[in-house]
């Protein structure tokens, strides 16, 4: 099955800085790639997702970047907020199925 | 509306001890997943229904664990006997898989169990 690997597990950046976590996932026949933010106390929710036709997506300070050829995928969070602080989880979907695996999430901590 | 509807929030229980942990998804969501989140395995698949059918049971220990839908509307994911390993925060999530959906899953806010 398919396994995603995520890096850094804890991530500090001062507020303004930008911050990029990456995952890697096993199985070249996925093909949607969804980021989940969870803030403390809550469920995860989806903040930004790309499909393996599309190289690179944004959305206001978030991007995410997407290379098949590498079976890897990063999320760019540009002018760091201190309501950016949560952890993050990358996720991948192999062709028709419909559940995601998830990777193992991303402590953000933007610092004031 | 409401989200998903997970109900308890908290549970401490003592090992031995049965635990039922519910689940109210999102209306017209046909798609029903259970996760499980601990430190050191970040976000288990354990199970997932489609129009209340179990889909894929391949990641819950079906010695202990046991998952229904009776009803388009409610879930359950029992536990018994419940061990301390089992302590973590379990997810429902729902997802509308309707043609040209997104797949985005609606999380609820979780139900942390405790196993002493």
């Amino acid at each position: 099955g398919e396994n995603v690997e995520q890096h850094p597990s804890t991530l500090s950046v001062q507020e303004g800085d930008s911050a990029v976590i990456k995952c890697t996932y096993s199985d070249s026949a996925s093909n949607y790639f969804p980021w989940y933010k969870q803030e403390l106390g809550k469920g995860p929710q989806l903040i930004i997702d790309i499909r393996s036709n599309v190289g690179e997506k944004k959305d206001q300070r978030i991007a995410v970047t997407l290379n098949k050829t590498a079976k890897h995928f990063s999320l760019h969070i540009t002018e760091t907020q201190p309501e950016d602080s949560a952890v993050y989880f990358c996720a991948a979907k192999t062709g028709s199925a419909r559940q995601l695996t998830f990777g193992s999430g991303t402590q953000l901590t933007v610092l004031p | 509306d409401a989200g998903v509807i997970q109900s308890p929030r908290h549970e401490v229980t003592e090992m031995g001890q049965e635990v039922t942990l519910r689940c109210k998804p999102i209306s017209g969501h046909d798609y029903l997943f259970w996760y499980r989140q601990t430190m050191m395995q970040g976000l288990e698949l354990l199970v997932y229904f489609n129009n209340k059918a179990v889909m894929d049971d391949s990641g819950m220990p079906k010695d202990r664990f046991s998952a229904k839908m009776p009803n388009a509307s409610f879930s359950t994911l029992k536990i018994q006997p419940s061990e301390p390993r089992d302590s973590a925060v379990y997810f429902c999530a729902s997802m509308n898989g309707g043609g040209g959906n997104t797949g985005e899953l609606f999380f609820g806010e979780g139900s942390r169990l405790t196993v002493l």
